[in-house]
């Protein structure tokens, strides 16, 4: 399986501003997708990023608050845009591996004061 | 719509003891993908087991087997010989044929006692 990295592990941020969470895979993937854990919550799909076009976002995420860039085939930011204290979450990157299943990355841990 | 079900919030297992969680899903689809995932306190997601709905044998990696019962639409996994180390959340996923989207349940807190 791939092997994924998410920078930072974790952050405390002030509302109002913003965070770019970065996701680095040791091999070149199609496809990868950003989750949010709430706390105490399951796992909900923010968006998917394909290389060389624009991601696409789930009902309820919209690019103006969760922009994503994906440069290359190995790499993708997420940003967290005027982060309010609801946007305290994990932030886990995955790409698709052997038999379609998708491998995490470690997470961000956000928390918004 | 389709759904992944887990109904047990917590769950307590004596170490050495095996464990059953449950997972039951919903689809239309003929043709999907479960998957069992750990999430230990560090927060990241670790794949422990898939399941295709065409397998006609239970899947088993290691200490992990699942528990696949189609009919009842069931995909429980069972953890042998528990160990400290599995105490964790335990996150029950689909993937439906033609998408890479996954649908996850609730997940099941799991608590193995010493």
């Amino acid at each position: 399986s791939a092997v994924i990295s998410q920078k930072p592990s974790r952050d405390i941020c002030q509302r109002g501003t913003s965070l770019t969470i970065q996701c680095q895979v040791d091999s070149q993937v199609t496809m990868m997708f950003w989750y949010r854990q709430q706390p105490g919550q399951s796992l909900t799909l923010i968006a998917t990023a394909n290389q060389g076009s624009e991601a696409t976002y789930e009902s309820g995420f919209v690019i103006d608050k969760f922009p994503i860039s994906r440069p290359n085939l190995t790499f993708s930011t997420l940003t967290v845009s005027n982060m309010s204290p609801e946007d305290s979450s994990i932030y886990l990157c995955s790409v698709v591996g052997e038999e379609e299943t998708q491998y995490f990355g470690p997470g961000t841990r956000l928390l918004v004061l | 719509a389709q759904k992944i079900t887990q109904t047990q919030p917590g769950m307590f297992v004596q170490e050495k003891e095996a464990v059953t969680l449950d997972c039951t899903y919903d689809t239309s689809d003929q043709s999907y993908g479960l998957f069992w995932y750990k999430q230990p306190s560090s927060g990241e997601m670790i794949f422990l087991i898939y399941q295709g709905s065409y397998d006609e044998q239970n899947a088993t990696e290691g200490r992990y087997s699942l528990n696949f019962q189609k009919a009842r639409k069931s995909a429980n996994l069972v953890i042998s010989a528990s160990q400290l180390g599995d105490s964790a959340m335990y996150f029950c996923a689909m993937r439906s044929s033609g998408t890479y989207k996954y649908i996850f349940g609730t997940g099941t807190r799991l608590k193995v006692l010493a």
